[in-house]
C-alpha cells in the first residue's frame, strides 16, 4: 500500500511568494495531521482534521498560514505571503482515527530566500 | 515548556552492542508513549509504542521501558545494527481519544560498524 505521498518534496520560492505544499493520506484513514519542523522548535503540529473538517487549528503560527481538505485523499497547506522564518520540513501525517498511530509522509523541505 | 524532553542529542554505539535513548516528561496527563525512527529526507516512522498501564513492551530488537513514577521512559536496541543509525524521537498522548502528539527533538543514534 502506498504511504502517505507529499508534493513537492523541496520548495524554494523569495520572500512574499504564495507556497502551496500538498498531501495525498493513506487511502482509509480518518484523521489528517500537518506538522513543521525546525531545529529550535522540533516538530509541531499546525493543524488537525478529522473527516476532512478542521478540528484544531491553533497551532497555526499566523493568518498567513491556510489548510484545507476539500476531500478524503487531498489536502493542502498555503502560506500567503511567504517568510524567510518560515523555512522548515513540513510534514503530512494519516490515521485511522483521532488517537491511532500516525504516519507520516516524507516531507516537503521549504526554502524561503 | 518542554513537555517531552530527550535530553541527549546523539549517541554513539558500537556494533552489536546495547543502545540506550532515554525520554522524560513531566505531563502526568500522558498516558500512550511511542517510539519513531527518522532517516534523512524521510518521515518519521513508527517503531513501538507502550501503554501507561505497562512497563515494558517487546518487539524484536527493540524493547520500550516505562517508569511511571520517575516519568521515564527508554528504548534499548539490541544487539545494535547500522541501520539503526537514525534519529529517534520519543512522542507522547494524552487522554484516551488524544489526537494531540508531544514530540521530544531527538536524539541521533549512530551505530559503529
Amino acid at each position: 500500500d502506498a504511504g502517505v505521498i507529499q508534493s513537492p518534496r523541496h520548495e524554494v520560492t523569495e520572500m512574499g511568494q504564495e507556497v502551496t505544499l500538498r498531501c495525498k493520506p493513506i487511502s482509509g484513514h480518518n484523521s489528517l495531521f500537518w506538522y513543521r519542523q525546525t531545529m529550535m522548535r522540533g516538530l509541531e503540529l499546525l493543524i488537525y482534521f478529522n473527516n476532512n473538517v478542521p478540528i484544531d487549528d491553533s497551532g497555526m503560527p499566523e493568518d498567513r498560514f491556510s489548510a484545507k481538505m476539500p476531500n478524503a485523499s487531498f489536502s493542502t497547506l498555503k502560506i500567503q505571503p511567504s517568510e524567510p522564518r518560515d523555512s522548515a520540513v513540513y510534514f503530512c501525517a494519516s490515521s485511522k482515527g483521532p488517537a491511532d498511530t500516525q504516519y507520516f509522509g516524507p516531507g516537503t523541505r521549504l526554502t524561503v530566500l | 515548556d518542554q513537555q517531552v524532553k530527550q535530553n541527549s542529542p546523539s549517541l554513539s554505539v558500537q556494533e552489536g552492542r546495547i543502545s540506550i535513548l532515554n525520554c522524560d516528561y513531566t505531563n502526568s496527563m500522558f498516558d500512550y508513549f511511542l517510539w519513531y525512527k527518522k532517516y534523512p529526507a524521510e518521515g518519521p516512522t513508527f517503531l513501538i509504542s507502550i501503554s501507561s498501564i505497562k512497563d515494558k513492551n517487546e518487539d524484536g530488537r527493540f524493547t520500550v521501558f516505562l517508569n511511571k513514577s520517575a516519568k521515564h521512559l527508554s528504548l534499548h536496541i539490541v544487539p545494535s545494527q547500522p541501520g539503526d543509525s537514525a534519529v529517534y524521537f520519543c512522542a507522547a498522548h494524552s487522554g484516551a481519544g488524544s489526537y494531540q502528539l508531544t514530540f521530544g527533538k531527538g536524539t541521533k543514534l549512530s551505530v559503529i560498524p
